[in-house]
């Protein structure tokens, strides 16, 4: 059971450049997210899908694309690439959107933006 | 947006000490408290999930403690070993005050280093 795989592990892009990260999840979840992680900021939400053609905003949205065409995968694209969208991205995927269930992280993909 | 505080932002205990921390979040509009564990290197891995006021949650060494009313969760380890040294998230589930669909926001996070 592979849970959440993040591909790829590390990128470096160029300012203007637009990449696609990718999230797959094989354990039938219907909510999957994407956050950010900063030095000293915490996990920040980019966007999230409660299931299959749902999308929405999470804190920190511009800049980024998703969508949720089937329910294993759950894409994140930047479009134009920033310095400031450096980070590393996670993905993470819970059963659904109920209240008890926690959320299984992926490995993350470490992004440089020069 | 939801606010999420934790603290302290980092600790230094000796091996065997036990040691609390605190995550505080918006007791309105409230529907869940996550923790989780984050090793350097790795992904964060969910420790509990709390929902209901006066919930009390343990796992090993480690227990939790939720409190809706007023908005505060502690996160208590007893006995600690450097292997438990990592950082410890929190996050809450809820409505933000502006208005909107729910929202899972993490603290920032406490790291916990246990010198042997």
């Amino acid at each position: 059971n592979a849970g959440v795989t993040q591909t790829p592990k590390f990128q470096v892009l160029k300012t203007g450049q637009s990449m696609t990260l990718q999230c797959a999840q094989d354990m039938n979840h219907e909510y999957m997210s994407w956050y950010r992680q900063d030095p000293g900021m915490g996990l920040r939400l980019i966007h999230y899908s409660v299931g299959a053609g749902i999308t929405d905003q999470g804190e920190v949205p511009n800049g980024y694309n998703v969508s949720r065409s089937t329910t294993e995968d759950f894409p994140l694209r930047l479009l134009s690439a920033a310095p400031s969208q450096t980070s590393v991205y996670f993905c993470a995927s819970s059963r659904d959107w109920t209240s008890g269930q926690p959320q299984h992280f992926g490995d993350g993909t470490r992004l440089s933006i020069l | 947006i939801l606010n999420v505080e934790q603290s302290p932002q980092s600790l230094h205990v000796q091996e065997g000490d036990s040691t609390n921390f605190t995550c505080s979040f918006p007791s309105s509009n409230f529907y869940a408290l996550h923790w989780y564990r984050w090793e350097t290197a790795k992904s964060p891995e969910a420790l509990f999930v709390m929902t209901l006021n006066g919930d009390e949650k343990k796992k090993g060494r480690i227990s939790a403690t939720l409190n809706t009313k007023e908005g505060y969760s502690y996160l208590y380890i007893k006995g600690s070993q450097p292997e438990d040294s990592a950082t410890y998230l929190c996050a809450s589930k809820g409505v933000p005050p502006q208005g909107g669909s729910e929202k899972l926001v993490f603290g920032k996070g406490t790291k916990l280093t246990v010198n042997p």
